[in-house]
């Protein structure tokens, strides 16, 4: 059972938004930083979002984040059929002095 | 550019001990602004996270894991291994390395992954 917790499945059409949640406590996203990995069939994960709302470089725009409290959010806006993957949030947890990932959330592009 | 290659085998029995490395280059293992470490990914499940080693030697370990997993470095190589004991079924899964910068949070730890290797399946056979 995963410390953050995530929808198991979104989805939405070509061109419409989606937005995954990924909730947790304050010894993880209460008081660390958010992460947001995204992870297409058969690869290896590829970082979307770092220290909460940063997108490293070659990271569309289409990908924002935000966090408030113990829970944060990642919205892909202009849904693309290569937006199909499985996405999953992280943070270091203070209590466990461990980084923790959520249970992933798939994204279906209808 | 950076590059993370894990390396080690694919197949080992029940009760023995699963060891695999990570050969970097791109970077050095010794640099004060990363830590390097390891996750799982068993067929068809989530990530996990197995844990981390800094330059200085120090390591966090997933607590579930603890009592099984050792993370080490050889710095003349520029690579760091994993070693986990006692492997059941349970420990099959995709293995990847990979960087993680450092972040302080009133403590200095692994903030994330900023890069992986392509990953390498182990099965553990009965």
């Amino acid at each position: 059972q995963s410390v953050l917790t995530q929808p198991p499945s979104v989805s939405a059409a070509p061109g419409q938004k989606v937005a995954i949640s990924c909730s947790g406590s304050s010894s993880n996203i209460g008081n660390n930083y958010v992460s947001w990995y995204q992870q297409l069939p058969g690869t290896a994960p590829k970082l979307l979002i770092y220290d909460n709302i940063k997108r490293p470089s070659g990271i569309p725009d289409r990908f924002s984040a935000s966090k408030s409290g113990t829970s944060a959010t990642l919205a892909i806006s202009g849904l693309q059929t290569g937006d199909e993957a499985d996405y999953y949030c992280g943070a270091w947890d203070t209590s466990l002095s461990a980084y923790v990932f959520g249970s992933g959330a798939k994204v279906t592009v209808l | 550019q950076l590059q993370l290659q894990e390396s080690g085998p694919g197949l080992v029995k029940a009760s023995e001990t699963l060891s695999l490395s990570c050969a970097v280059s791109g970077d050095s293992i010794t640099s004060t602004s990363y830590h390097w470490g390891w996750i799982r990914q068993p067929p068809g499940k989530g990530l996990e996270w197995i844990g981390s080693i800094y330059y200085t030697g120090s390591n966090y370990y997933n607590p579930s894991l603890k009592s099984r997993v050792t993370i080490f470095e050889d710095a003349s190589k520029n690579q760091f291994s994993l070693k986990l004991i006692s492997v059941t079924a349970a420990d099959t899964a995709v293995y990847h390395c990979g960087r993680l910068p450092v972040r302080y949070t009133g403590t200095y730890h692994p903030g994330y992954f900023d890069s992986w290797g392509q990953g390498t399946l182990v099965k553990v056979s009965s």
